[in-house]
């Protein structure tokens, strides 16, 4: 089972260009995340998508963008990258947003803005 | 505001010992609390979850937690250690009342267990 598939793994980008981040499920899933990882400050919430058609804002959505293109894909896109966006990316999906819901995570994306 | 600590940046434990992985939260109602890990270039995967009733949560690979209400804390343990439990864990909790997606997460803690 595929599960939660994030494309690419790796990126490398200078500072100014833009990219999207690409995330597809095949579980059904109502709700989708995008987090990122830093060291010493665990997984931060950049946006979710409570159910197709709706985002909202997580901790730290500044400098990026999401579009939840249909029930099974959601991406993160930075118009402008910045170094301080150098950091792993992770979409999650979960069945719906309720209170109990374990999240489904992808391998990641590994980003790097030089 | 919801938070999530987890004092220990590393843990280590020879196989075959107990082990155990600090958290401690803050919420304004009541928590839900969850434990994943994640293990080298890979995604978090899912280890268990408190909701409510029982205060000793069973989870994945041998796993259990112990809510604490009154400590707030929600340590996740082992009764004997695995070399392949070495990996990263993450405590993170979810305020009760809330529907929306906003899971927080502690800073992990990586657990080392030697041969």
């Amino acid at each position: 089972n595929a599960g939660v598939t994030q494309t690419p793994k790796f990126q490398v980008l200078k500072t100014g260009q833009s990219m999207t981040l690409q995330c597809a499920q095949d579980m059904n899933h109502n709700s989708m995340y995008w987090y990122r990882q830093d060291p010493g400050m665990g997984l931060r919430l950049i946006y979710y998508s409570a159910s197709e058609g709706t985002t909202d804002k997580g901790e730290v959505p500044n400098g990026y963008n999401v579009s939840r293109l249909n029930k099974r894909e959601f991406s993160l896109r930075l118009e402008s990258a910045a170094p301080s966006q150098t950091s792993v990316y992770f979409c999650a999906s979960s069945p719906k947003t309720g209170r109990g819901e374990k999240l489904f995570f992808g391998s990641g994306t590994q980003l790097s803005v030089l | 505001a919801q938070s999530v600590a987890q004092p220990e940046d590393q843990v280590n434990v020879a196989e075959g010992n107990p082990l155990t992985v600090k958290c401690t939260y803050s919420v304004s109602g009541n928590p839900y609390l969850f434990w994943y890990v994640q293990y080298p270039n890979r995604g978090l995967q899912f280890l268990l979850k408190y909701i409510t009733g029982d205060n000793l949560v069973k989870g994945s690979y041998g796993f259990e937690a112990e809510f604490n209400k009154s400590q707030t804390s929600f340590h996740l343990k082992k009764p004997s250690a695995l070399v392949s439990d070495s990996a990263l864990y993450f405590c993170a909790v979810k305020e009760g009342s809330s529907n929306t997606g906003k899971l927080i997460f502690g800073q992990g803690t990586t657990l080392q267990v030697k041969p």
